[in-house]
């Protein structure tokens, strides 16, 4: 347990719903990530907050809406999600600064 | 952003030595050395970092080359609960990950 909560733990879903993915922590950190592992790739980084600014997007399609209401809450609004965008997805938090990042359990996503 | 050279698997006897290379030969002076495992069905876990000197902690040891080209991280003792992909990462003035391929440690009873 890190203290970074996600859900759901799994998601299916149509290529025409909208669902959203939800990551909590009450570590007191200020900064928050999500990443995506597709299978046999590396991670790679979606979306960096920090103090709930968006500080990086990482050329995600506009079909990922990253959201972050506090420090303590992070979502991933998905909507006409394709086959291609199944992969687990990660959330992450940190004091922003430090170099040590903190990961939830992950989204496994199918879309379908 | 500076790249990381891993072996892609390594294999290890339950409470031995383990031994993870990891080269960065156009690693810059202010680059820290990051090393983070992800063990199956979770996400990745902070191991350990470092900047020039070796560095030891609960859960391993980071010994990094004088010329900072390469650096190792060693477990001092395997256990089953090591077996994992171990990542190294390096960053400069940045808290952005970016994670390779790493390596994939297997470790035998």
């Amino acid at each position: 347990e890190t203290g970074v909560t996600q859900t759901p733990r799994h998601l299916v879903m149509g290529m025409t719903n909208k669902k959203s993915l939800k990551c909590e922590q009450h570590l007191g950190h200020n900064a928050m990530y999500w990443y995506k592992q597709s299978a046999k790739k590396p991670l790679e980084l979606m979306f960096v907050y920090n103090f709930k600014e968006q500080t990086e997007n990482n050329s995600v399609p506009s079909r990922f809406s990253p959201e972050c209401p506090n420090s303590s809450h992070l979502f991933l609004h998905l909507h006409t999600l394709q086959p291609e965008d199944s992969a687990l997805y990660l959330c992450a938090s940190t004091i922003s600064g430090s170099y040590e990042q903190y990961f939830g359990p992950g989204t496994r996503l199918t879309v379908t | 952003d500076a790249k990381t050279t891993q072996p892609n698997s390594m294999e290890s006897n339950e409470e031995e030595p383990v031994h993870l290379p990891c080269n960065h030969s156009t690693i810059s002076g202010t680059d820290y050395i990051h090393w983070y495992r992800q063990l199956p069905s979770q996400g990745p876990e902070y191991v350990i970092h470092g900047l020039t000197s070796n560095v030891n902690n609960r859960m391993a040891s980071l010994a990094i080359a004088e010329d900072r080209k390469s650096s190792t991280l060693i477990l001092h003792r395997a256990t089953l609960r090591d077996a994992a992909v171990y990542y190294c990462i390096l960053t400069g003035n940045t808290d952005k990950l970016i994670f390779g391929t790493g390596t994939r440690l297997q470790v035998f009873p």
